[in-house]
């Protein structure tokens, strides 16, 4: 399983735009890209996947640069509810399965 | 959305005592995993079943722990003889080929307090 480094907290506004860059040097072939997104007290929330280039949802993008060895989780127009912890994980989700193994994430505070 | 559903959110269980943590997953999913998180610590799996039998587990997962699928549509992890060290939110999630795809998807937790 790819390891994966990600800053440990960050301080963000009300309305600006967050980047959440997250480096896996050793990504496999196979591996896909995912970002969780968890409150306090409750279970991670997917957020975003992707293996190459960008993705988009209407919650947040994934742009994902040629060499696959990083990646950055855009969230635009923060409000206070976006303050949670952010995980970025890497492994192959072939056939479904996959064991996630978490790392402490970013926690993200959103100021008014 | 689909959503992986838990009982119960919070239980309260004296050391010694069996708990038995029960979920839903996402029907049509085809794994199901549960993971546990000390409180203010990582996300730690615990382990993963498919097709009714135990496809990988951690090393924390000893025989204090058992997992089972008892129908079609419920999946329930057992501790027996909790210790106060288990105190921990436990969350169950799912996987699989389905309209869901290949996401992960956890439930909202059960928080166990061992006293």
């Amino acid at each position: 399983l790819a390891k994966t480094t990600q800053p440990i907290s960050m301080d963000s506004y009300e309305g600006q735009e967050v980047n959440i860059t997250c480096s896996h040097n050793n990504i496999a072939t196979n591996d896909y890209i995912t970002w969780y997104q968890q409150f306090p007290s409750q279970g991670p929330r997917f957020i975003i996947q992707g293996y190459k280039t960008k993705v988009t949802n209407e919650v947040a993008s994934l742009f994902i640069p040629a060499d696959r060895k990083s990646s950055t989780l855009s969230l635009p127009r923060v409000s206070l509810s976006d303050t949670a912890v952010y995980y970025c994980l890497v492994g192959d989700f072939a056939g479904g399965y996959n064991k996630l193994i978490f790392g402490a994430g970013t926690r993200l505070a959103v100021h008014p | 959305e689909p959503e992986v559903t838990q009982t119960p959110s919070h239980q309260v269980t004296q050391m010694g005592q069996e708990v038995i943590l029960r979920c839903v997953p996402i029907s049509n999913h085809l794994y199901f995993y549960w993971y546990r998180q000390i409180l203010g610590q990582k996300v730690e799996f615990l382990v993963s079943f498919y097709n009714n039998e135990i496809s990988e587990k951690s090393e924390i997962f000893d025989d204090q722990f058992s997992v089972e699928r008892p129908d079609g549509s419920n999946f329930t992890l057992k501790i027996r003889s909790t210790k106060l060290e288990d105190s921990a939110m436990y969350f169950c999630a799912s996987s699989g080929t389905g309209y869901s795809g290949n996401t992960i998807y956890f439930g909202e937790g059960s928080w166990l307090t061992v006293v």
